[in-house]
Formats: C-alpha cells, structure tokens, sequence
C-alpha cells in the first residue's frame, strides 16, 4: 500500500516533442508528490512538486497534473529538449510516527533525441 | 553554497566486512536522511535524522545503522555487508523539521560488494 507505481520504464521523444510520465499510490496518507530528475553519476534534483490540494502546478516547461480521486498524477514535459535526457522518478511523502519519507516511483529514463 | 558532500564516492568491501558512509549536509540544515538506490530502481528511504536524534526508520535490517553528529553530519553503517547491499547510498539534507520541505541530496556513494 506503500507503493507508488510509475510509467513507462523508458520513454523516447524527438526534439520539441510533449514527453509525459504517470504515476499512480494507492495510500491516501501521502500529502506531498514531488517530482525528481537525475543524471548518471549525480543524486537526484528537485524538479516540481505539488500537493493534493491542487490539480495542476507549471513552472516553464514542466507541468504536474494531479487527480486526487483516481489516485494519479503525471509530469508533462512541453517543447523536450535533448538536455532532459534523463531518468525521471515521482515521488510521495509521508509522515510515519516522527519522520517523513519520500516513497519513490521506479523511475523513467527519457531519452530526448535531437 | 556548497551542497550536500558524501564520502568516499566509490567503495569496495567483500561479503561479510563492515563499512561507514559518511555525509555533510548543506550548512544550516539539521534534518539529514539516508537513501539506498539499487541499480534500475527509485531510492529507498532508510533513516533520517533531526537534532541528533532518529526519527524515522524504513524497513532495512538492523545491520544498517545511523548517526548524527552536533554539526549535524551523519554517518551510514552497515555490518555483516552482503552482495544484495550492492547500490548508491544516497544523503540528503532539509533546513528542518518542517514536512514537505525539499529534499536536497548528494551525489552518492556507489558501494559494491564483493
């Protein structure tokens, strides 16, 4: 019930194209879902995060959409760019006893080609 | 600003040896959590820590162990290493105790074990 289950696994886009990632929780503890973009050899960067509060958040390119009754959410990349090229996981939080943890997507490698 | 440092970057231990990880979080962040990613997959949340002190746990074996200096740096144990602790053991630092605050993470230390 922990789970956050993420798709596709791997995502292919030309240059200019709209890539879009779409992640599905079934536990309506999670109160946070951000969005993390990382490269080979680095950690993982913020990249967007909306609450549930809200449907739909953008900042320049990237856009979340969130649908709290069917348990979803998805980023939209507008105009991709080859330096998106990247592995892109979803995530949700939340507050267990004193802590909070971000539970993560397995993850979605785009590849935007030129 | 300096962001969030772990040490070493690359290690290598041999099944049942013990090993520390080390991490400084970004200066003025006191909440410090610790990650483990295995290849092809999203990060694993395993502790996190905040004044010192643990407040959360994910679901690993005691063999994994954490703590967390005045300055706020931490440190990852893990005894009795087996292969399956093969990943990149990921830090990550938050201004404080506030939920939902972002997540700012190191690049890793990759471990294998052999």
């Amino acid at each position: 019930q922990q789970q956050v289950k993420q798709s596709p696994q791997s995502l292919i886009v030309q240059k200019g194209g709209i890539s879009i990632i779409n992640c599905a929780y079934e536990n309506t503890a999670f109160d946070y879902f951000p969005w993390y973009q990382q490269f080979p050899g680095k950690g993982p960067a913020l990249l967007i995060a909306i609450r549930p509060d809200v449907s739909e958040k953008k900042e320049g390119r990237f856009t979340i959409s969130f649908n709290k009754s069917a348990k979803q959410f998805s980023l939209h990349i507008m105009d991709s760019q080859p330096g998106d090229s990247a592995t892109y996981f979803c995530a949700a939080s939340m507050r267990e006893g004193g802590s909070e943890k971000l539970v993560f997507g397995k993850g979605t490698k785009l590849t935007v080609n030129p | 600003d300096a962001g969030v440092t772990q040490s070493p970057t690359h290690l290598i231990k041999t099944r049942g040896q013990q090993v520390t990880l080390r991490c400084s979080p970004i200066s003025g962040h006191k909440s410090v959590s610790w990650y483990q990613q295995v290849l092809g997959q999203g990060p694993q949340f395993i502790f996190q820590y905040y004044e010192k002190e643990e407040r959360g746990r994910g679901n690993f074996p005691d063999r994994f162990s954490a703590r967390q200096f005045p300055n706020y740096s931490s440190e990852l144990n893990v005894n009795a290493l087996l292969l399956g602790d093969s990943a990149l053991y990921l830090c990550a630092s938050s201004p404080k105790r506030v939920y939902n605050s972002p997540l700012h993470f190191g690049n890793g230390t990759r471990l294998t074990v052999t």
